[in-house]
């Protein structure tokens, strides 16, 4: 067990709704990364927050959006879904700013129908 | 071109064997470089980690970095069915936007 906990497990929709997913990191890990994985396009980084603040950005489109609270938990928000966007997305927390050790979470599937 | 390319196999061998799995990268930036391994239905765990080139040995496990030829290996020694799951490598350049590139991940079962 990683200490990263993520909710739901599964989701599963329908195209054009709206989603949250959730993530609380470590204890302790001011940083939280949102990655979304496919069988095509394998682990692809969707974006970093520390802190509160957005720290870098990946393949992330401009339906999905994430934000980091005080507590430092973390929700994605998927909007407008196609079937495409059919995939796991695993948060991933690490104590600083910096990418190499990173604690990844169980993951939520989500599939859109 | 993608910037890490990983055979996703699937790589099938007998316990006790030697596994050898493999990662090329294209961005010469790319000084961290990692293995992880997921298991089904889990997240990735971070196996192996090493900075620039050379070996780093933990336990069965050896990692690789060749970066004259942008070459990363990792070495199971005397592979177990529990080491059955599907490793990852990944880079990481020093500085700048620090993000993780992923490979494909290579699926690997170890038959008893």
């Amino acid at each position: 067990d990683s200490g990263v906990t993520q909710t739901p497990k599964h989701l599963i929709t329908a195209t054009g709704q709206r989603v949250t997913l959730r993530c609380s990191p470590r204890s302790g890990d001011l940083s939280v990364y949102w990655y979304q994985q496919s069988l095509d396009q394998g682990l692809q980084f969707l974006i970093q927050y520390y802190n509160g603040e957005e720290r870098a950005k990946g393949n992330i489109l401009e339906r999905f959006s994430a934000q980091q609270f005080p507590d430092l938990h973390s929700e994605l928000n998927l909007s407008s879904l196609e079937l495409g966007d059919s995939a796991l997305y695993f948060c991933a927390s690490s104590v600083v700013s910096r990418a190499d050790t990173q604690y990844f979470g169980p993951g939520t599937r989500l599939t859109v129908l | 071109q993608k910037e890490v390319e990983q055979d996703p196999g699937p790589l099938s061998v007998p316990e006790g064997a030697i596994v050898s799995l493999n990662c090329t990268y294209s961005n010469s930036a790319f000084q961290y470089f990692m293995w992880y391994r997921q298991y089904s239905r889990k997240g990735p765990e971070l196996l192996m980690y090493t900075y620039s080139s050379g070996n780093k040995e933990d336990g069965r496990f050896t990692a690789q970095v060749d970066k004259s030829s942008k070459y990363i290996s990792l070495f199971i020694r005397d592979s177990q069915p529990s080491d059955s799951a599907t490793y990852l490598c990944a880079t990481m350049t020093q500085g700048g936007s620090e993000k993780l590139v992923f490979g494909k991940g290579t699926k690997l079962t170890v038959n008893p």
